[in-house]
């Protein structure tokens, strides 16, 4: 069974940065296609980046871009994303995303952004 | 920019049959999918490529696709349905979730 296990809560001051990790077992990571999406409490779902196999690149959304910095360790199977630049709009639970159709969802890190 | 439009809300009673639409111009030329979220848990796969179900999905959720419009469809909807419904769809470089609708079985 395939799962994704995201790193626990963080509380941070504007300006700050986060770093929320996303480690995949029971396959390999290469093998997903890692995005991550966000959501603010009480809002929608929010796209923020994530692999594209099509080109072998990180796409991000332009919202995020010069701020979000994506990346994967597949000697440990585990992927991460850097946020910088806090303010408290990026309060958020921040969900890793795997599979080619999105089939595969971490629980969700908490981030507060909060002086 | 693209954008997938959904109604903020839909309300059935058990047994009813649940329709959930979302528009936008780039679901001409790409599929949809459909995701639950109920509360305090990540979301979950219900449809991809605008009809397909994957496993573990009860038969009662199917989609559909016409022009600009894809449609969640939940026939016979249960109290266990009640729950937020996105669609998302993918173009160009950007990766695009509707806004929720709020399905309540009632």
């Amino acid at each position: 069974q395939v799962q994704l296990v995201q790193s626990g809560a963080e509380v941070k001051k504007p300006g700050a940065s986060v770093k929320v990790s996303c480690k995949v077992s029971g396959k390999s990571l290469t093998e997903l296609s890692m995005h991550w999406v966000r959501q603010a409490p009480g809002k929608g779902l929010e796209w923020m980046g994530g692999f594209d196999p099509e080109d072998g690149e990180t796409i991000y959304a332009q919202k995020f871009q010069g701020r979000v910095t994506m990346t994967e360790d597949t000697s440990t199977d585990t992927a991460h994303m850097e946020l910088s630049s806090l303010r408290s709009e990026d309060t958020a639970v921040y969900y890793c995303v795997g599979g080619w159709y999105f089939d595969l969802w971490g629980r969700g890190t908490l981030v507060t952004v909060s002086s | 920019s693209y954008e997938l439009t959904q109604p903020s809300s839909v309300s059935v009673s058990p047994g009813q049959t649940a329709r959930i639409t979302c528009s936008g111009d780039l679901l001409a030329k790409k599929n949809g999918r459909w995701f639950q979220q109920k509360p305090g848990q990540a979301p979950v796969l219900v449809i991809y490529r605008d009809t397909k179900r994957p496993s573990g999905i009860p038969e009662r959720f199917s989609g559909s696709s016409s022009g600009t419009t894809v449609t969640l469809t939940i026939s016979g909807a249960q109290v266990e349905d009640e729950a937020d419904y996105y669609c998302y769809s993918a173009a160009d470089n950007n990766r695009i979730f509707g806004g929720g609708t709020k399905l309540t079985v009632l």
